[in-house]
């Protein structure tokens, strides 16, 4: 079975660069999303088709997808980014959740 | 605006059958594009997808739980729906439910507590 991989934690210092990444076979052939879910909520989509973001999300949220990699930057990470980002894709008509990251900003 | 919310007991017991609701408002369950999606957090871990389905009424499910979930779709009430069978405390999660367009979950409910125990 297709299997998305995520470093368990990543900490960046405020206003810094976060870049948190979500490995997988030929990943670059699918499409990758990202969600961002703070304690006691649902999760929130933050990048839809690779690198795209929904209306709302701050420009300081970026992706990218190519080979085996997908990956999620925050540039000039706030403290109010400090949540779990769990990565999503799809094989064979199945939804696939990476095992999400812990982003610690300190 | 689309909303989702959950619904359905907050504690079965071990060996039953997990039932729960997925109201739609906003938008027709009907309507062409979108597919309609059961997910679960166990306490303190990732999220799983458990399955979703058309409004035509196809279903996909995660191959760890195919044999023993349900997922439904009532057009009249707009709503959705899950059974999940011979529950033990391993099933003990968050379930939310969410709306899938074009590969992403664009909205979801926010979520309920589902408890195994005897």
């Amino acid at each position: 079975s297709y299997e998305l991989t995520q470093p368990p934690s990543v900490s960046v210092s405020p206003g810094q660069t976060a870049s948190i990444t979500c490995s997988g076979d030929k990943l670059g052939d699918k499409y990758v999303c990202w969600y961002q879910q703070k304690p006691g909520q649902s999760p929130v989509l933050v990048i839809y088709q690779d690198s795209k973001r929904p209306s709302g999300i701050p420009e300081r949220f970026s992706g990218s997808n190519s080979g085996n990699t997908a990956t999620l930057t925050i540039s000039g990470t706030q403290a109010m980014d400090e949540a779990d980002y769990y990565c999503q894709a799809w094989d064979s008509s199945t939804v696939i959740f990476g095992g999400g990251t812990k982003l610690t900003v300190l | 605006q689309v909303q989702l919310q959950e619904s359905g007991p907050g504690l079965v017991k071990p060996s039953q059958t997990l039932s729960l609701t997925c109201a739609v408002s906003g938008a027709s369950i009907s309507s062409g594009g979108y597919s309609w999606s059961w997910i679960r957090q166990p306490p303190g871990k990732g999220l799983e997808w458990i399955g979703h389905i058309y409004y035509s009424g196809n279903t996909y499910y995660n191959p760890s739980l195919k044999s023993r979930v349900t997922i439904s779709v009532d057009t009249s009430k707009n709503q959705f729906s899950l059974k999940l069978s011979s529950v033990t405390a391993a099933d003990t999660a968050v379930y939310y439910c969410a709306r899938i367009t074009t590969y992403y979950m664009d909205v979801w409910g926010k979520g309920t507590t589902v408890t195994v125990s005897s």
